[in-house]
């Protein structure tokens, strides 16, 4: 159980288009969905949280204009890059919480590799 | 503030040798720590996770990892590891729990025949 299906896995596009990554709850409500961004050979950094139905919550130094995030249902959350760039290129990872406490773990997609040309 | 600190970078066993990859964490109470297995290209998986109770905690694939309060610390290991075990594995730390995650920097694991 607890499936998370993130899609695509593989994009290349050009700079300046913009590309929406999926993340999927497949067998259970996530009330909190979390993005990542991994850079090669680093540690996962958290972009924003989700939470179905309200506006996300992002980082510090993480541009809400630039990576618009929506989660309009307890099983799917968006990640829009918009305007994509080169610098924009990374592998990028949603997370799915169903826990209402404290004792429910995340589980990962697959993640997305994003390549801005 | 909460750190999480993974300090070997890259291991290399030998498959059938034990494993031990070292986490400690700088947190004012008892956080809720995890581990997660990362193959190239992939997501995380979760192996496991401590709450509360047992400082000894078994996961899947044969893992274990031990809580040790005094030295905030909470390593991983396996007594055999297995060509397939070779991957990135991170150590997380939730101090409210599992809604919000510090990473470290993780623990590429090369296994050799």
């Amino acid at each position: 159980g607890a499936v998370v299906s993130q899609h695509p896995s593989r994009v290349i596009c050009k700079s300046g288009t913009s590309v929406k990554i999926e993340c999927r709850s497949l067998d259970f409500q996530a009330t909190t969905m979390f993005w990542y961004r991994q850079f090669p050979k680093k540690s996962l950094m958290l972009m924003a949280t989700s939470n179905e139905g309200s506006k996300a919550t992002y980082e510090q130094g993480v541009e809400k204009d630039k990576f618009l995030i929506n989660h309009a249902s307890l099983t799917l959350s968006t990640l829009t890059v918009t305007s994509a760039h080169p610098e924009d290129s990374s592998f990028y990872i949603c997370s799915a919480y169903a826990g209402t406490g404290f004792n429910q773990p995340q589980h990962f997609g697959d993640g997305t590799r994003l390549s801005i040309l | 503030a909460q750190s999480v600190t993974q300090p070997d970078i890259h291991i290399t066993v030998s498959e059938g040798a034990s494993l031990e990859l070292r986490c400690n964490y700088s947190y004012g109470a008892t956080p809720y720590l995890f581990w997660y297995v990362q193959s190239p290209g992939q997501g995380l998986q979760l192996l496991l996770k401590y709450f509360s109770g047992d400082t000894l905690v078994q996961g899947i694939k044969g893992f274990e990892a031990e809580f040790k309060r005094s030295q905030s610390s909470f390593n991983l290991r396996k007594p055999s590891v297995h060509w397939s075990d070779a991957a990135e594995y991170f150590c997380a730390v939730g101090p409210t729990g599992a809604n919000n995650l510090f990473f470290g920097t993780g623990t590429r694991l090369t296994v050799i025949p």
